[in-house]
């Protein structure tokens, strides 16, 4: 049963701390996305790869975050520094995008980050 | 640009009792609609998705959606709720190459 991995699962860490949070899409699968979900802004996409190439980024705050796919079989998320109101769950999500946008995304079940 | 609005962030309803979870969208072109399901501390999962044709949708679970263009809607059905349906539904618009953008979310809680 394929299905996207992420780890950790949570994380507790401090203000001004560096966070990593990886993410293993489906083997086969050509796109990744991430996500944060919140309770004031609900799911919001932060980026997105096809191919390991950057597509769109513009929802992330350029500043402390960056996205990478080293590998097809690896995206990562960093944080660098943290702050307490980044704590969120983020999602990464994979899928298959042929024909453009009718496809289906997986999900993974996310990392609850928590900054104190 | 697209958008989506789910009305009711709460709805509950009893067990057996229909369950209507409302979904109105925005997209600049001919969109595709998702259905996802969270349950607690998981991912959201794929209930069902409009993409072209037929624009009466079977999902998983005993799910279905209408797209309506002329109201630019996609509200979520089923005739009988179980408790297992218990759960955080999203509605999403897909369109122009770009990523999913989801409404706001809507609780539904089933009472017995």
């Amino acid at each position: 049963d394929a299905r996207v991995t992420q780890t950790p699962r949570h994380k507790v860490t401090e203000m001004g701390q560096e966070v990593t949070m990886r993410c293993q899409p489906i083997l086969g699968h050509n796109t990744v996305f991430w996500y944060r979900q919140t309770m004031m802004q609900g799911l919001e996409l932060l980026a997105y790869f096809r191919n390991r190439a950057p597509l769109d980024d513009s929802g992330m705050p350029k500043d402390r975050f960056s996205a990478e796919m080293p590998d097809a079989t690896l995206a990562t998320l960093k944080i660098q520094p943290s702050e307490p109101r980044d704590s969120a769950v983020y999602f990464c999500a994979s899928g298959l995008v042929l024909t453009g946008d009718g496809d289906e995304q997986f999900f993974g079940p996310g990392t609850r980050l928590t900054v104190l | 640009a697209q958008s989506v609005t789910q009305l009711g962030s709460h709805v509950s309803v009893s067990e057996g009792a229909l369950v209507l979870l409302r979904c109105n969208y925005s997209s600049s072109v001919p969109p595709y609609l998702f259905w996802y399901v969270q349950y607690p501390n998981q991912g959201l999962q794929l209930l069902l998705k409009y993409t072209t044709g037929a624009t009466l949708v079977k999902g998983i679970n005993g799910f279905e959606a209408e797209f309506k263009k002329s109201e630019t809607s996609f509200h979520l059905t089923k005739p009988s709720a179980h408790m297992s349906d218990a759960a955080e539904y999203f509605c999403a618009v897909s369109g122009g190459r770009r990523a999913l953008t989801f409404g706001s979310g809507t609780r539904l809680q089933v009472q017995p």
